[in-house]
């Protein structure tokens, strides 16, 4: 059974710095693996979507790379914001019977202060 | 509109209660998902659709539960003699087809008093 993990559950950063946010999943056998946004109150948002056949995925500020065969994915937020404040998912689509379900880790709770 | 729309935005529930939770996914989206968010956890898969087949039904917790796409658009999620963990977000996410980008409704939250 596919497990996702995500590292820190909670971070905290001053406007401008750089951050990174980790996420692990125990089967590397994935089709894709996704980073979302989730506001308070509000659904999920894609970021990012990278293919398992990719090493990484750039919109903007943001930047995910994908290591496979490890079973990692990084999120990469340059010049944060107090707007980037959220909280941050990563998900994978696992190959399989039941290859249609994303997975998701339990997510980041990123909070950028003025 | 645009996005994914689920109604009600919030329920309550006494203990008990039937519940039916309404979700319209973008226009032309083929995938229709179900998931379920606890508080403070990542959402857990529930169900999925291709068009109007239930091709994915694992994640359903309980036989409680029942999910149907009748006509290939507006998903309905019911549950059945609600309980206190039933309670959560549900979430409603469609797709172009399956290998495409999901695209989230709200959510509808549910408290079951």
């Amino acid at each position: 059974k596919q497990e996702v993990t995500q590292i820190p559950a909670a971070l905290s950063v001053p406007e401008g710095e750089n951050l990174v946010l980790n996420c692990s999943f125990t089967d590397s056998a994935i089709y894709n693996l996704q980073w979302f946004r989730q506001d308070p109150g509000k659904g999920l948002t894609s970021l990012l979507l990278i293919q398992s056949s990719q090493r990484e995925q750039t919109s903007g500020r943001l930047n995910a790379s994908l290591d496979k065969s490890s079973g990692r994915s990084t999120l990469y937020i340059a010049a944060s914001q107090p707007g980037d404040s959220a909280t941050y998912l990563c998900a994978v689509r696992t190959e399989g019977t039941s290859g249609s379900r994303l997975t998701f880790g339990e997510g980041t709770q990123l909070t950028v202060n003025p | 509109g645009a996005g994914v729309s689920q109604s009600p935005r919030y329920k309550v529930a006494k203990r008990g209660q039937d519940v039916a939770l309404r979700c319209d996914p973008i226009s032309g989206h083929v995938s229709l998902f179900w998931y379920q968010q606890a508080l403070g956890q990542g959402p857990e898969f529930l169900t999925y659709f291709q068009n109007e087949a239930q091709l994915d039904k694992s994640g359903l917790p309980s036989d409680r539960f029942f999910a149907e796409r009748p006509e290939g658009s507006v998903s309905t999620l019911k549950i059945q003699r609600t309980q206190q963990e039933d309670s959560a977000v549900y979430l409603c996410a469609s797709s172009l087809a399956r290998d495409n980008i999901q695209y989230f409704g709200a959510g509808t939250r549910l408290s079951v008093l």
